[in-house]
């Protein structure tokens, strides 16, 4: 079935630093790809996407392209800040409409000033 | 939007005991999913609907789960007996159809459950 590999935390860095989180995925046909933010205490928040290949998806300065061929969405970010500290989930979706999402298991980021 | 919205926030409940979550979805969305956070598992979708109808039930653990949602603004996740294991963090989401990515799931806050 389909499924989501992300790369295990904690992933600790200091405030400026570069930010990568890598996700790969296993899935049937061409599913969109998802990252969720989770802040502490609180439910998940959508924080970019991408629905075909070579799309890059972008917010608040995360990035993330979407990568058929080696079937990746690593997650980037130039510059770190303290409030990007929370928990990160890489996700997909099947093609059909309205399934439900499959996520990974987060990675916790922890970002020092 | 309010959002979606969940109660309680926090449970704290005994072996055995039987508990009802709450949710109601964003207005106008046609999807609602059920979902459920632990260290070992991270999430897992257990139930979703679509116009109130059960889709993919296959999530559920075992019988002790049962969800409902008997109109668009209102379902229900409960577990009946409860046990020590069920403690995690459950967490509704809702959604338009459509086709596409552009059916967001919108998360609610999560209510954390745990057993004694």
């Amino acid at each position: 079935g389909d499924s989501v590999t992300q790369m295990e935390g904690p992933v600790t860095l200091s405030e400026e630093a570069f930010l990568t989180i890598n996700c790969t995925y296993t899935a049937t046909g061409y599913p969109s790809l998802f990252w969720y933010v989770q802040y502490p205490g609180e439910g998940l928040q959508l924080l970019l996407k991408a629905t075909k290949a070579d799309d890059k998806g972008s917010n608040k300065g995360f990035e993330a392209t979407y990568r058929k061929e080696t079937t990746s969405f690593h997650l980037e970010k130039g510059s770190v800040q303290v409030s990007d500290s929370a928990v990160y989930f890489c996700a997909l979706r099947s093609g059909q409409a309205g399934t439900a999402l499959i996520f990974g298991k987060g990675t916790t980021l922890s970002v020092s000033s | 939007d309010a959002g979606v919205i969940q109660s309680p926030r926090h449970e704290v409940t005994e072996m055995g005991q039987e508990v009802t979550l709450r949710c109601k979805p964003i207005s106008g969305h046609d999807y609602l999913f059920w979902y459920r956070q632990t260290m070992m598992r991270g999430l897992e979708l257990l139930i979703y609907f679509n116009n109130n109808v059960p889709i993919d039930d296959s999530g559920m653990p075992e019988d002790r789960f049962s969800a409902k949602m008997p109109n668009a603004s209102f379902s229900t996740l409960k577990i009946q007996p409860s046990e020590p294991r069920d403690s995690a963090v459950y967490f509704c989401a809702s959604s338009r159809g459509g086709t596409g990515a552009n059916n967001e799931q919108f998360f609610g806050p999560g209510t954390r459950l745990t057993v004694l």
